[in-house]
């Protein structure tokens, strides 16, 4: 089986410009979760889907939003972006809600100047 | 909010010591997972525990989640290179989040 792809790998953006980021997970999985990881903040929870539905959000402005697809890919959107938005943007798919193992894909490294 | 903390920040062994990462929530977790980031990598699975007090074997590794549900043990015995990278535990707790612990990174010198 494939693993989660995340597009595009990297990305340089200026102030105040926005983005999209994509996320295909495992062929079968129907959860999907986004994190954002910085040096100084770790690891942090940025919303999580299942059947086209958010079905958990963490505590980020409202210009982080995200999508689900039927076909369980996912998008996510930063608008309005910031120099501290510059991070790693994780996705993570699992088979069903709340449940096992996170399958993390390999990231998409956002720049912004 | 919640935090999930983790200690040591950095910890660094000579081959063949062991190694030992605590996981400390301000709550109580539904399961406890722990995952290993290589340099450069993205995080990967280790294990799961859902019961309390519940200990798991890999190899090297013993995993340990507390009788309270709210505090997580990671140790490798016999440290190796390839043991490099940054330990997180993460679990379920308000909300029905998933929080992420901070993380050691672990160093090994050959």
């Amino acid at each position: 089986k494939a693993g989660v792809t995340q597009t595009p790998r990297y990305l340089i953006k200026t102030r105040g410009q926005q983005v999209t980021l994509s996320c295909s997970p495992i062929s079968g999985h129907r959860s999907v979760s986004w994190y954002q990881q910085t040096p100084g903040q770790g690891l942090q929870f940025l919303f999580e889907y299942f059947s086209e539905t958010q079905r958990n959000k963490g505590n980020f402005p409202g210009r982080f939003s995200g999508r689900q697809f039927s076909n369980s890919r996912s998008e996510m959107n930063v608008s309005t972006l910031e120099l501290g938005d510059s991070a790693l943007y994780l996705c993570a798919s699992s088979l069903d809600l709340h449940g096992g193992t996170q399958y993390f894909g390999p990231g998409t490294r956002l720049t912004v100047l | 909010g919640q935090q999930v903390m983790q200690i040591p920040q950095y910890q660094h062994v000579q081959e063949g010591e062991d190694f030992t990462t605590y996981c400390n929530s301000s709550t109580t977790l539904s399961n406890i997972q722990w995952y290993k980031q290589r340099p450069g990598g993205h995080p990967v699975f280790l294990i799961q525990l859902v019961k309390s007090g519940e200990v798991k074997k890999q190899k090297r590794l013993t995993f340990q989640f507390g009788e309270a549900k709210k505090n997580s043990s990671l140790h490798i015995t016999a440290t190796q290179t390839t043991d490099v990278g940054t330990y997180f535990c993460a679990g379920r707790g308000t909300g029905n989040q998933f929080y992420f612990g901070t993380g050691t990174s672990l160093t090994v010198i050959p």
